[in-house]
């Protein structure tokens, strides 16, 4: 079954500034999709990748998608307190969509 | 006029009970699914419907029956709830999917469930 590696598992940053997250998956990837999880909430999609080499953005969000490396990450440039929350990829899996484990973003005002 | 919504949002009960958790979505999909997330966030995939189909029934407990009346519509039944049980449960709703899928899932707001 598809796994995912999200890293790092938890991530805390002052206001402003910039941060990074990874997801490795362990088979060829044909879609990767980003969400965001607030502390008794339903997950919200951010944005989907599809091709090798593509890349989103929403608002200060951006994804970018290695297809070779099996690799998607998402980048938030200065960083505020409403981007606090758990950050989930998934990816295809049979029929449904399998998710990694999931990075927990404080923001540090 | 939320797009997916799951009713209750809390959920307390004894060992032993029986409970259901009702899910609907008003997106038009035709493919529904249950996830469960345990205390360490990890969301993992239990159901999945397609046009009130089961198309996935990953190792989950015979206790848990899916009931699908149409394709806007998937409960979840629990029987003789144990402590584990008690987790974050998740409804999801997306078109058609296959392995190469390019639909992203709606997820609802989730049942905390807690088994005492």
């Amino acid at each position: 079954s598809q796994e995912l590696e999200q890293s790092p598992q938890s991530l805390i940053v002052q206001e402003g500034k910039n941060l990074t997250i990874n997801c490795t998956s362990s088979k060829t990837l044909y879609g990767l999709y980003w969400y965001k999880q607030k502390y008794g909430e339903g997950l919200i999609f951010l944005m989907m990748l599809q091709k090798g080499g593509e890349e989103k953005s929403h608002e200060k969000i951006t994804a970018k998608l290695d297809e070779k490396k099996q690799q998607s990450s998402l980048h938030i440039t200065a960083s505020q307190p409403s981007h606090a929350g758990i950050y989930l990829c998934g990816a295809d899996g049979n029929n449904d969509m399998r998710f990694g484990a999931g990075t927990r973003l404080t923001v540090k005002p | 006029d939320t797009a997916v919504s799951q009713t209750p949002k809390y959920l307390v009960t004894q060992m032993g009970n029986d409970k259901s958790i009702k899910c609907e979505q008003n997106l038009g999909h035709d493919t529904m699914y249950w996830y469960k997330q345990d205390s360490k966030k990890f969301l993992k995939i239990m159901f999945s419907y397609n046009n009130k189909e089961l198309i996935i029934n990953e190792t989950v407990p015979n206790r848990f029956s899916p009931k699908s009346p149409d394709k806007a519509h998937l409960n979840l039944h629990i029987n003789s709830l144990e402590l584990g049980d008690s987790a974050v449960y998740f409804c999801a709703s997306s078109h058609h999917r296959t392995p190469r899928g390019n639909s992203p899932l709606h997820f609802g707001n989730g049942t905390r469930l807690t088994v005492t």
